[in-house]
């Protein structure tokens, strides 16, 4: 069963602080895997990874794929409170030879304090 | 505009209820999808389709129905409604293989609440 673990479920911090979310898959077919903020409705996309080792940057937010120990992490340095959102991270499979489709993960929670 | 809108936004309604939940994009896509989110739980697919003649079943399927009216247009219903389908529930879109990005484009969600 296709199956994608985040850790930790929730956190707190204060502004300024460095996070380090994690995501661990057992995906079969394994496309990619992506990372999604999710504030207040709709998520909306951050990353999509497809190999080992190479780190995708966007402002205070990286991530980097390991696809022999089959994991993930998004890091957010000099955390805002804008940063506060629940960040959902999911694995894309090909699905009977020609479809992809997206296993997603429960979501940490963050909250950034003042 | 948004690229794929969801009708209703909120909807209130009680139990043994038929519920249809609409959505409708603006980008193009083959592939839509439905989602339902709990509390803690990310997001579960219901059903997708990645063409208008092509209907799948997803994880938590049972209990609802889907109709492709266009490729544009991807339908929700349910049925019978019952209070544990009380949750927030997104379409999304994405490209095809060909041009597949990986990228899941959403709506902004339809809160049902089933009494």
């Amino acid at each position: 069963e296709d199956k994608v673990v985040q850790s930790p479920l929730s956190l707190v911090v204060h502004e300024g602080d460095t996070v380090t979310l994690n995501c661990s898959y057992e995906v079969t077919n394994f496309r990619s895997l992506l990372w999604y903020k999710q504030e207040k409705k709709a998520p909306t996309f951050l990353f999509m990874l497809t190999s080992s080792g190479i780190e995708k940057k966007s402002g205070r937010l990286s991530s980097i794929l390991d696809k022999k120990e089959l994991f993930s992490i998004l890091n957010i340095t000099a955390t805002q409170t804008g940063d506060s959102a629940v960040y959902l991270c999911a694995g894309d499979l090909l699905r009977d030879n020609y479809g992809q489709n997206f296993v997603f993960g429960p979501g940490t929670r963050l909250s950034v304090l003042p | 505009d948004a690229d794929v809108t969801q009708t209703p936004r909120n909807r209130i309604t009680k139990t043994g209820k038929r519920i249809m939940l609409e959505c409708s994009q603006t980008k193009g896509h083959d592939r839509m999808y439905w989602y339902r989110q709990d509390p803690g739980l990310g997001l579960q697919l219901i059903y997708y389709s990645f063409d208008v003649k092509d209907i799948n079943k997803g994880e938590i399927s049972d209990g609802y129905s889907v109709s492709r009216q266009a490729q544009a247009k991807f339908s929700l219903s349910l049925e019978s409604a019952i209070p544990n389908q009380t949750a927030l529930y997104f379409c999304a879109t994405s490209e095809g293989p060909a041009g597949a990005t990986g990228e899941l484009f959403f709506g902004e969600g339809s809160r049902l609440t089933v009494l």
